[in-house]
């Protein structure tokens, strides 16, 4: 069954610190992942996506890994802001082998609060 | 704006009643979804629409019914609600249904049920 899971479930920090959040996934065949950042009474929005042959990507003070040996991504936090606050929802989507409709599967998100 | 936009944002209804979310996007996608928000935040898929055609349906009671009058709408209906129904309910669109581009979704509906 292909699931997503992500960790921790919460998170706190102080404003300026760096933090990493994980994702560990089973979907196969593996197509991609993206990380979506969702603010509060809002929806997701991504923030990058990292295919199979990558291993690193960033976007400003967000870095997101991939592993897809061991099936796992993490996003890197550098200089956290208060407006990174929100909730970060990893998903994960299924290679077709058709061409067709590709399967996603969302994680359970990661509530990250930054306080000054 | 090029975007995602549904309404109502905000619906407060009591049980039994039926009650309906539009959306629309005017981004020229072919793919729109509807998307279940619970209160522990995990997103689930409900509905799939691709050119107007259903592809997706996940097992969603009879109760909810999605229309799609063309490409750019994608309206969903619910009969009967229940207190289980209360959520937050997403729209989204993709270019098409086989690409791995990203979802644009709403700014959501929440749905409380009394």
């Amino acid at each position: 069954k292909n699931q997503v899971e992500q960790s921790p479930q919460s998170l706190i920090i102080l404003e300026g610190k760096n933090c990493t959040l994980q994702c560990n996934y089973t979907v196969s065949p593996f197509s991609n992942l993206r990380w979506y950042k969702q603010d509060t009474g809002r929806g997701p929005v991504s923030l990058t996506i990292m295919t199979f042959s990558e291993n690193t990507k960033s976007n400003g003070r967000y870095t997101a890994t991939l592993d897809a040996d061991t099936k796992q991504s993490s996003l890197h936090i550098t200089a956290s802001q208060l407006s990174d606050s929100a909730s970060y929802i990893c998903v994960v989507r299924a290679r077709s082998a058709s061409g067709g409709y590709q399967k996603v599967t969302f994680g359970t998100g990661t509530k990250l609060q930054v306080i000054p | 704006d090029t975007a995602v936009s549904q309404t109502p944002k905000y619906l407060v209804t009591q049980m039994g009643n039926d009650k309906s979310i539009k959306c629309e996007q005017n981004l020229g996608h072919d793919t729109m979804y509807w998307y279940k928000q619970d209160s522990k935040k995990f997103l689930k898929i409900m509905f799939s629409y691709n050119n107007k055609e259903l592809i997706i349906n996940e097992t969603v009671p009879n109760r909810f019914s999605p229309k799609s009058p063309d490409k750019a709408h994608l309206n969903l209906h619910i009969n009967s609600l229940e207190l289980g129904d209360s959520a937050v309910y997403f729209c989204a669109s993709s270019p098409r249904v086989s690409n791995t581009g990203e979802l644009f979704f709403g700014e959501g509906s929440r749905l409380t049920v009394l």
